[in-house]
């Protein structure tokens, strides 16, 4: 089976403060993603990576960015968290990026900034 | 424009009573399609896909969808729903742009059940 593990279930953090989100996956897939859940707004796309240090800007990278210097490990970086950016981020994999590839995702990480 | 509409925000059924969840997609090619299930807390699980053929998908949990590309849809159904099935669940397209591949997500439908 597929595993995608995120470093943390739940964070707080202050207006302010340097975020770091992790994410690790264990079957050798060549991409990684990053969507962020709100409610009434679905998901929606952050950032991807499709290869070790290659990354691509989804729909809304303002206020992110990201890190990935190992195959198995993709971060989510906020540089200056602020609460709007207080949300539900979840991060997938998938082993191809061909049009109907699964992706598959963790648990997500509940983020709050004060 | 590519874009998954769900129209139902939010569904109570009873539990045992069938479960049919709607999806439209707008996308110019051949449609790949997907069902996730969020549980609470949770991230998304894979329930169903169609890449061709068949046009009626056996999922996992009981679950089934129908494309109908003449409607432009696929919805999911539950001949008999349990209280398990609580959950949010996402319909997705898969699409090509430029180079590289992606799912653009519905925005959802809460499913609630009565018991």
């Amino acid at each position: 089976d597929v595993k995608v593990t995120q470093s943390s279930r739940y964070l707080v953090k202050r207006t302010g403060e340097k975020v770091f989100l992790e994410c690790v996956q264990d079957m050798d897939h060549e991409n990684m993603f990053w969507y962020r859940q709100d409610p009434g707004l679905g998901l929606r796309l952050i950032y991807f990576s499709y290869d070790v240090k290659m990354k691509e800007k989804g729909d809304i990278p303002e206020g992110y960015s990201v890190s990935r210097e190992k195959k198995e490990r993709f971060s989510l970086i906020l540089e200056s968290a602020s609460t709007n950016q207080t949300s539900m981020y979840l991060c997938a994999s998938s082993l191809n990026l061909v049009q109907g590839e699964t992706q598959y995702f963790g648990p997500g990480t509940r983020l709050l900034v004060l | 424009a590519q874009s998954v509409t769900q129209p139902d925000i939010h569904i109570t059924v009873s539990e045992g009573a069938s479960l049919e969840l709607r999806c439209n997609y707008s996308y110019g090619a051949t449609p790949y399609l997907f069902w996730y299930v969020q549980s609470p807390g949770q991230g998304l699980q894979l329930l169903l896909k169609y890449f061709s053929g068949d046009t009626l998908v056996q999922g996992i949990k009981g679950f089934e969808a129908e494309f109908k590309r003449s409607q432009s849809s696929f919805n999911l159904r539950k001949p008999s729903v349990h209280w398990s099935d609580a959950a949010e669940y996402f319909c997705a397209v898969g699409v090509w742009g430029g180079s590289q591949g992606n799912l653009i997500f519905g925005k959802g439908t809460k499913l609630s059940v009565k018991p």
